[in-house]
């Protein structure tokens, strides 16, 4: 298996644009996170999905952020507007209920000018 | 809600042992978990205890006291390319697969 795999893995971008990162979580994972990670701030947890149903979205800041996972295969993280404090690495992990190990994909680094 | 401790740097010597030490504080704990990261990379997952006790993985164990609210992890024979940092990670009663890092201990492994 290629592993969770994330796009862009790079994206720099201008304050009031809107942001799309991409997720593809490894296949028959039930579960699918989203996590931002800062030095300030550490790797923290935005919103997870189990079976494509949002289960948790107590971490999204605020309603800039929105995640959608339309199949098993597939999800989105979208920042409109946004803003140069949501400049950080975005990691997307998945797992299997029976486990307790998260396999997080390489990242998304974000620059908001 | 949550929250874990971890020291924030560590500098150990090549072929040295070292322990990383994790508390938290956590409502309905079920495990705790430890990641590495190396710089630029995704954190990794390295051990999970739900049970008091050590549990071994080659070089890496792993200890956790419940009654404690406490963890370390314990690296052997330090070689170079175990400089990363390194995050516990609780698993508590707020999800079945959710989890909270701490901030993470940065460890140098000098020659």
């Amino acid at each position: 298996d290629a592993g969770v795999i994330q796009s862009p893995r790079h994206e720099v971008t201008e304050m009031g644009q809107e942001v799309t990162l991409r997720c593809k979580p490894i296949s028959g994972h039930d579960y699918l996170f989203w996590y931002r990670q800062t030095m300030m701030r550490g790797l923290e947890l935005l919103i997870y999905f189990n079976n494509n149903v949002p289960i948790d979205d107590s971490g999204m800041p605020e309603d800039r952020f929105s995640a959608k996972m339309p199949n098993a295969s597939f999800s989105t993280l979208k920042i409109q507007p946004s803003e140069p404090r949501d400049s950080a690495v975005y990691f997307c992990a998945s797992s299997q209920r029976v486990t307790n190990e998260q396999f997080f994909g390489p990242g998304t680094r974000l620059t908001v000018l | 809600g949550q929250s874990l401790e971890q020291p924030s740097e560590v500098t150990a010597v090549e072929g040295a042992i070292v322990q990383i030490n994790c508390t938290y504080q956590t409502s309905g704990f079920y495990g705790l978990s430890w990641y590495q990261q190396h710089d630029g990379g995704a954190p990794t997952f390295l051990s999970y205890n739900a049970l008091d006790g050590l549990e071994e993985t080659g070089r890496f164990s792993s200890f956790l006291s419940r009654s404690d609210s406490y963890g370390y992890l314990l690296l052997q024979e330090l070689q170079m390319k175990d400089s990363a940092s390194y995050f516990c990670a609780v698993r508590d009663s707020g999800g079945y697969q959710k989890v909270t890092f701490g901030i993470g201990t940065k460890l140098q492994v000098i020659p």
